[in-house]
């Protein structure tokens, strides 16, 4: 079964500064997504950014980048220029490509300060 | 188009009473979802169906959890007798066909629960 672990339950990074969030995942299928999700105090879940195991290029939004390293199974998130809003539960999540089933992490909390 | 809709968003109840959370995915969505969040075990999948059909429920933790979707549009969690263990916060996603070979989930707001 496939396994998301996020070792960072905490973070906080100063407004505009960069931040990067840790996720690693254990699987022995060779194509699969992976996936950073956003849990505001609205408690909503919101997509942040895809990434698809096949593409080496790592996936970009605006100010959310990932770091994807397929050999070692680690998929971080990294924001630039933290805003306030920013602040929220994160978590990483890993996704089939043959089904729909998709397994999360723990999560992070990030904290901006102003 | 409005998203997935969720009710009740808070649920008090006492322990031995059913308990039945609601859902309203977004129109034109195949696939519909359970999760359990808990501080304990984080966000678990409960059961998901495709097309009204329930496709694999093996997160249901136990019989006295039931879920159906009668129609397209709606869909019900159903706890029967409750117990503090099943304080958490269910949410129901849903996603159309074409999304479903990327993963991405579109999730309600979730409904607290509350087992006194």
């Amino acid at each position: 079964a496939q396994t998301v672990t996020q070792s960072q339950p905490e973070m906080s990074v100063q407004e505009a500064e960069t931040v990067t969030l840790s996720c690693t995942y254990d699987t022995s299928e060779s194509d699969y997504y992976l996936f950073w999700y956003k849990q505001p105090p609205s408690r909503q879940m919101i997509l942040v950014i895809r990434q698809e195991a096949y593409k080496q290029q790592n996936a970009t939004e605006n100010r959310f980048s990932v770091n994807f390293q397929k050999a070692a199974k680690s998929f971080s998130l990294k924001i630039s220029d933290s805003q306030l809003g920013d602040a929220a539960m994160y978590f990483c999540a890993y996704g089939e490509t043959s089904g729909s089933r998709l397994t999360f992490g723990e999560g992070t909390q990030l904290t901006v300060n102003p | 188009d409005a998203g997935v809709i969720q009710s009740p968003r808070h649920e008090v109840t006492e322990m031995g009473q059913e308990v039945t959370l609601r859902c309203k995915p977004i129109s034109g969505h195949d696939y519909l979802f359970w999760y359990r969040q808990t501080m304990m075990r984080g966000l678990e999948l409960l059961i998901y169906f495709n097309n009204n059909v329930p496709i694999d429920d093996s997160g249901m933790p136990e019989d006295r959890f039931s879920a159906k979707m009668p129609n397209a549009s709606f869909s019900t969690l159903k706890i029967q007798p409750s117990e503090p263990r099943d304080s958490a916060v269910y949410f129901c996603a849903s996603s159309p066909l074409r999304a479903m070979n990327t993963g991405e989930l579109f999730f309600g707001e979730g409904s607290r629960l509350t087992v006194l």
